[in-house]
């Protein structure tokens, strides 16, 4: 398609459970990032792939957090044991190659229960 | 690193008045800066963006922004919003590198236009 693709669009996992989200980019962009939006906030910078190598995942909250895109383009969001404050929007973004700006997902909301 | 501050939580007017939308923000080095906009229930919509050269840029429906590098602002204008308008307004940078680097953000303006 156009567009990021993201899914699935809603997921409600229990306390405990492990999820996987995944993101789609634009055919071609070289760069995805993730991004973690808590109700009421600004996106939080997770992770940034350049291709297959990940190369910043500084704003990964804890090791129970991890993503991979292991052949360049879909990438996978992947939460072990999800906590409550695990909830909110989980947004994927990605670029052809500059950082003049990104096209963002319409989101994953995750709500832990 | 990067800091956006965005003063106002929250600004509600009127249809057909003007509104500005402020976006100050802190780095030690060249940034870019963006302002994406929010529907309810979607993703984030790149509204405008300030790369180089002219400090006023404007998106296609009607809003403009200034780049003020002396007073690191870059405040969102429009003359006369519409009810469509309503949404999350989000300001952002990043380093001005060339090559893909995070988005910072502010914690965003809740823009609400009412008859």
């Amino acid at each position: 398609g156009a567009g990021v693709s993201q899914s699935p669009r809603y997921k409600v996992a229990k306390r405990g459970q492990d999820v996987a989200l995944r993101c789609d980019p634009i055919s071609g962009h070289v760069s995805l990032f993730w991004y973690q939006q808590a109700l009421g906030q600004g996106p939080e910078f997770l992770t940034y792939f350049q291709n297959e190598a990940q190369l910043d995942k500084s704003g990964l909250p804890s090791d129970r957090f991890f993503a991979e895109r292991p052949e360049g383009s879909v990438s996978t969001l992947k939460i072990q044991r999800t906590q409550q404050e695990d909830s909110a929007v989980y947004l994927c973004a990605s670029s052809f190659m500059s950082g003049a700006g990104y096209t963002f997902g319409s989101g994953t909301r995750l709500t832990v229960v | 690193a990067q800091s956006v501050t965005q003063l106002d939580s929250q600004v509600p007017v009127f249809e057909e008045a003007p509104v500005e939308l402020r976006c100050n923000y802190s780095s030690s080095v060249s940034v870019y800066l963006f302002w994406y906009v929010q529907y309810p229930n979607q993703g984030l919509q790149l509204l405008l963006k300030y790369l180089s050269g002219s400090t006023l840029v404007e998106s296609i429906n009607g809003f403009e922004a200034e780049f003020n590098k002396s007073q690191t602002s870059f405040h969102l204008r429009k003359p006369s919003v519409h009810i469509s308008d309503t949404a999350e307004y989000f300001c952002a940078v990043n380093r001005n590198t060339g090559t893909a680097s995070k988005l910072t953000f502010g914690t965003g303006t809740r823009l609400q236009v009412t008859l």
